[in-house]
């Protein structure tokens, strides 16, 4: 089967740094999404890896192993406003979105 | 620009009414999906359509259906709503099907419960 792996929530500091990790197994990859979603709101798009390495955009960061199946999303210099749901998804090899049940950030003054 | 609108915002629904959630979009995308999320689990496909005309399954179509006649709308019937249906509903769209590095837009959700 198809899995995606996050922590369900973690918590963090204001300024400080977090690092969100996912883990998946999936047929095939063609490539991982990362989403925001702050409560009672849609998600929305942060970044999109397809080949190993960092990218990087602002305060967030994403990273991605193809060969570990492993990808972090990194936040830096953490504001309230951040605190919000982070969703991994992995399109698999029939370019089908899966997605992880999401990592509840909670940021703390 | 609007991009993505769902209506309604939120429902409740007796158990065994039909409902039809809307959905138009005004990107011109080629590709709308609707989702369902419930706490835990995550997002789960109901159905998309790749092109207007087409509709295709998702991970959970049991007691929905949908339908394209038109690129900007994709609407989402419940023919006999029960209450494990009650849930958030999501409405998206992309350029074109097929992930890649294909941008997945949602719109605001629509809060369905079902009695």
């Amino acid at each position: 089967g198809q899995n995606i792996d996050q922590p369900t929530e973690m918590t963090a500091t204001e300024g400080a740094i977090v690092q969100i990790n996912c883990t998946y197994q999936t047929s095939g990859f063609n490539g991982l999404f990362w989403y925001q979603q702050h409560a009672g709101e849609a998600p929305t798009f942060l970044s999109y890896n397809v080949l190993d390495g960092l990218e990087e955009k602002g305060r967030f960061s994403s990273f991605l192993s193809r060969s570990k199946g492993y990808s972090y999303l990194l936040l830096k210099e953490l504001q309230m406003k951040d605190s919000a749901s982070y969703l991994c998804a992995v399109t698999d090899s029939n370019y089908q979105l899966i997605w992880g049940a999401g990592t509840k950030l909670i940021i703390k003054p | 620009i609007a991009g993505i609108t769902q209506a309604p915002t939120s429902q409740i629904l007796a158990a065994g009414r039909r409902m039809t959630l809307r959905c138009t979009q005004d990107m011109r995308h080629n590709a709308m999906y609707w989702y369902r999320q419930d706490l835990g689990l995550g997002l789960r496909l109901i159905h998309y359509s790749n092109t207007a005309g087409t509709t295709g399954k998702g991970e959970v179509p049991d007691g929905y259906s949908v339908s394209r006649a038109n690129t900007d709308d994709f609407p989402l019937t419940l023919a006999s709503a029960v209450p494990s249906q009650t849930s958030v509903y999501f409405c998206a769209s992309s350029d074109t099907a097929g992930g890649g590095g294909n941008t997945i837009y949602f719109g605001e959700g629509s809060w369905l419960t079902v009695v």
